[in-house]
């Protein structure tokens, strides 16, 4: 069983360039997050999914752009990347609103010059 | 503002030591709390959950305590190996929401 895969593992971009990370889930799960992880900051949210065809804000989304047209997917674009957008993403989903937990895939660093 | 904090941000100890992870929030009235594990350049594994209903849950070697009252969990990990060296992030869920607010972890090295 896959649980959460993130597509690419790696990626460089130069600056203004664009480029999506794909999330995919094989686990039915209803709810789908994408974080960024940055040293001494933490996870921050960045954009969520509570279900198909439903996209909401979180609390660092400028700059970014998500869409969840299937249910099993979940896609974070950067339209023109920006050195500021160098970290490490991560994918995560829930069966809920994360009463049984999240499930994190393995993460994309991206590195923008 | 709701936060997570994580004290202290490292720690080393010596193997088959007994040792206690530090997690804070500022709202009692939790949803729920999750404690991750990251090992370097890998993404996050799920520990122990705790619903706010529960006081604590148990794996193997690790014991997550939660007292909300006091805005409080702990993570108990009983007799440290090497293989326990890694991140240790805990996660909350505040009541309104639906999304984890992370600490920014503690980074335990277990010393053979």
């Amino acid at each position: 069983n896959a649980g959460v895969t993130q597509t690419p593992k790696f990626r460089v971009l130069k600056t203004g360039q664009s480029m999506t990370l794909l999330c995919a889930q094989d686990m039915n799960h209803e709810y789908m997050y994408w974080y960024r992880q940055d040293p001494g900051m933490g996870l921050r949210l960045i954009h969520y999914s509570v279900g198909e065809g439903t996209t909401a804000k979180g609390e660092v989304p400028d700059g970014y752009n998500v869409s969840r047209l299937k249910k099993q997917n979940f896609l974070l674009g950067l339209e023109s990347a920006a050195p500021s957008q160098t970290s490490v993403y991560f994918c995560a989903s829930s069966l809920t609103g994360g009463n049984y937990g999240y499930t994190f895939g393995s993460g994309t660093r991206l590195t923008v010059v | 503002k709701q936060e997570v904090t994580q004290i202290p941000a490292a720690l080393s100890v010596p193997e088959g030591e007994n040792l206690v992870l530090n997690c804070s929030f500022t709202d009692s009235a939790i949803y729920n709390l999750q404690w991750f594990r990251q090992d370097p350049g890998k993404g996050l594994t799920s520990l122990l959950l705790i619903q706010s209903s529960q006081r604590e849950q148990t794996s193997g070697r690790l014991n997550a305590s939660l007292d909300k009252s006091s805005g409080r969990s702990t993570l108990y990990i009983a007799a440290s190996q090497p293989g326990d060296s890694a991140t240790y992030l805990c996660a909350v869920i505040f009541p309104g929401t639906y999304k984890y607010i992370f600490g920014t972890g503690t980074r335990l090295k277990v010393l053979a």
